[in-house]
């Protein structure tokens, strides 16, 4: 399958300081990639949806100007954490769609975990 | 609550199968998927199965779906130490690629 990789896998800051994750497609291209978060031991929750070239959508109750989102090119885009908390420690994962199949496969990155001391 | 339901703990015999259900609300959901993760780790795209189909198997692997009860299965045949996960249903709603995961059902798989 299609491989998605997201940078770094997992990054420790101070508080009030930001950090940007980085979610690549290596073999494809994307126009729409999708950021979702994970608490522990539950199920992923859709942040937002990031197209190339224009604004992320953002889902209700997630602040577009604490997570920032950019999807510069067909193959990368980027979530940044502004002046993170520790309630912003969480597990990031990106998803991406292969613009050029017509299939529903949609695959993931191996996350980013995020700890805010 | 949740749109997508799933049980949320299996345990199972190494070499038996494992059957992990799933229901979900949304009869006009397009795909329906099964994905995979280990501890630490992203999702793993399994399988997933057209809403125009009825079965789909890869391998070891047999996706059932029941479009009338909203009802869709994921088998492991001859289930392995290194099928212990979390397996998570998602649902794909439209044509926005969006995905409402299910709370995911953790395998374990004993000796």
């Amino acid at each position: 399958g299609a491989v998605v990789s997201q940078h770094p896998s997992w990054v420790i800051c101070k508080s009030g300081t930001s950090v940007k994750i980085e979610c690549r497609s290596l073999d494809f291209q994307a126009t729409t990639m999708f950021w979702y978060r994970q608490f522990p031991k539950q199920s992923l929750m859709l942040m937002a949806t990031s197209n190339e070239g224009s604004k992320a959508t953002y889902e209700q109750g997630v602040e577009k100007d604490k997570f920032l989102i950019n999807h510069a090119s067909l193959t990368l885009s980027t979530l940044t954490v502004t002046s993170a908390h520790p309630e912003d420690s969480s597990f990031y994962i990106c998803s991406a769609r292969d613009r050029d199949m017509g299939t529903g496969e949609l695959f993931f990155g191996e996350g980013s975990r995020l700890t805010v001391l | 609550g949740e749109d997508v339901e799933q049980s949320l703990f299996l345990s199972v015999r190494e070499g038996d199968s494992s059957v992990i259900n799933c229901t979900y609300t949304d009869s006009s959901s397009t795909y329906l998927y099964w994905y995979k993760q280990e501890p630490g780790a992203g999702l793993q795209l399994l399988t997933y199965i057209f809403s125009n189909m009825d079965m789909k198997q890869d391998q070891r692997l047999t996706v059932l779906l029941n479009k009338k009860d909203k009802h869709l299965s994921l088998r492991i045949a001859d289930t392995q130490t290194g099928d212990s996960a979390i397996y998570f249903c998602a649902e794909l709603k439209g044509g926005d690629y969006k995905l409402s995961f299910g709370a995911g059902t953790t395998v374990t798989v004993r000796a």
